[in-house]
């Protein structure tokens, strides 16, 4: 069935360092990707998303490219802040049948230092 | 405010009992979700909803039950057929009946089994 993999945490980074967050996917078709952030204490957000191949998603500086021949998702962001310290899921929701589910990876615990 | 609210934030449960987690959102979204996350492994679906008066079972509905009798509303209950209930319990939507991907998640409820 489809699946999702990151990269496991804690990723520790010292403020203004570049992130990259790996994540690949496992899915028949063509599924959608994105990527949820969860601050302490909350829900999940949606940070961004792509629907097809080579589409790239972007918001608040992170970026992240679906990459078909490679199966990934990786989310990256040039400079990061304390406040991004958050842990990072990526998802995916399929085209085929079971379209009403939305994929969890097992997220990844960034941690932000100044 | 739009938004999810949960309740209660935490809960603490004696082995044998059953709770009841309340999920209340004013968005008017169509469908209504519940997931359990527990660490190290990412968001598990318990079930789903996409219209009143109707749900389906996730990936892990066993000792649990929910109903959907009014469109804000989305209970779920953790019963004593649950064997390990000790979790943290998302309550997300979204607002088509057909799951996009774009989730839109509560605070959260903590439950503990002493």
């Amino acid at each position: 069935g489809d699946s999702v993999t990151q990269m496991e945490g804690p990723v520790t980074l010292s403020e203004e360092a570049f992130l990259t967050i790996n994540c690949t996917y496992t899915a028949t078709g063509y599924p959608s990707l994105f990527w949820y952030v969860q601050y302490p204490g909350e829900g999940l957000q949606l940070l961004l998303k792509a629907t097809k191949a080579d589409d790239k998603g972007s918001n608040k500086g992170f970026e992240a490219t679906y990459r078909k021949e490679t199966t990934s998702f990786h989310l990256e962001k040039g400079s990061v802040q304390v406040s991004d310290s958050a842990v990072y899921f990526c998802a995916l929701r399929g085209d085929g049948g079971a379209t009403n589910k939305l994929i969890f990876g097992t997220g990844t615990l960034l941690a932000v230092q100044p | 405010d739009g938004g999810i609210t949960q309740s209660p934030k935490y809960l603490f449960r004696k082995e044998g009992q059953n709770v009841t987690l309340s999920c209340e959102q004013n968005l008017n979204h169509d469908a209504m979700y519940w997931y359990r996350q527990d660490p190290g492994q990412g968001l598990r679906l318990i079930y789903y909803s996409q219209i009143v008066n109707d749900f389906q079972k996730g990936d892990i509905a066993e000792g649990y039950s929910v109903s959907r009798e009014k469109k804000e509303s989305f209970p779920l209950t953790v019963t004593s057929a649950q064997k390990n209930p000790t979790a943290f319990y998302l309550c997300a939507t979204s607002p088509g009946q057909l799951n996009t991907g774009e989730l839109f998640f509560g605070e959260g409820s903590r439950l503990t089994v002493l």
